[in-house]
């Protein structure tokens, strides 16, 4: 069965420091993928997206994200993160094959110490 | 452009009481998703819509849940009775269709307590 891979549940850094969150999935078929972020009370939001082409993608607020195909990985990153960027984190991948659902991983929570 | 609504934010109801929520997506999207997402794990897939057909239930639970959607817009997502473990965040999205280039939109989504 497809699935999405989030190891870091839980993440503390201090500002400045830089961030990657590891997101990972087993499918070997053709993929998009997802970066979805959730602020303290609010809903799900686009972080960025990847289709196909540059596997660097960049997305808002400074945020990047690397697809590996080889690893079947979709790291996120951020040279220097700010408090505002305490949140939950999902990884998600849609399949491009059948009806195209969503499969989300467990989610991240980065909490970034002022 | 104004995003999905869902409505009630909260519900506390006792177990083997039914509830519904409600959600109205973005003008104009075709494709509407019901997500569970139960404390500490990732948005999990109900029931998506294209247009006012089904496209994937697979995993929706159809002993207790149901979901509707009447005219290709609003839907509606019932469970009847409730057992304690459904309480979970009702998450309801869109997207302008249902195809693999697709951003879905998410509402606040309704929080729901079974006691």
């Amino acid at each position: 069965a497809q699935s999405v891979s989030q190891h870091n549940h839980h993440v503390i850094l201090s500002e400045a420091a830089s961030l990657e969150l590891g997101c990972n999935y087993s499918y070997g078929g053709t993929v998009n993928l997802f970066w979805y972020v959730q602020y303290p009370g609010q809903h799900l939001q686009l972080l960025l997206k990847y289709f196909s082409g540059d596997p660097l993608v960049k997305g808002i607020k400074g945020f990047e994200a690397e697809f590996i195909k080889s690893k079947f990985s979709f790291n996120l990153r951020k040279p220097s993160v700010q408090w505002s960027d305490t949140a939950e984190y999902f990884c998600a991948v849609s399949l491009s094959s059948g009806t195209y659902k969503y499969i989300f991983g467990t989610g991240t929570r980065l909490k970034v110490l002022a | 452009e104004a995003g999905v609504a869902q409505s009630p934010r909260y519900k506390i109801i006792e177990k083997r009481q039914s509830v519904a929520f409600w959600c109205n997506p973005i003008s104009g999207h075709a494709t509407l998703y019901w997500y569970q997402q139960i404390l500490g794990q990732g948005p999990k897939l109900l029931i998506q819509f294209q247009n006012n057909g089904v496209v994937d239930d697979s995993q929706l639970p159809k002993d207790r849940f149901s979901a509707e959607r009447l005219k290709g817009v609003d839907s509606t997502l019932k469970i009847q009775p409730a057992k304690l473990e459904d309480s979970a965040v009702y998450l309801c999205a869109s997207s302008l269709e249902g195809g693999a280039f697709t951003e879905a939109f998410f509402g606040q989504g309704t929080r729901l307590t079974v006691v």
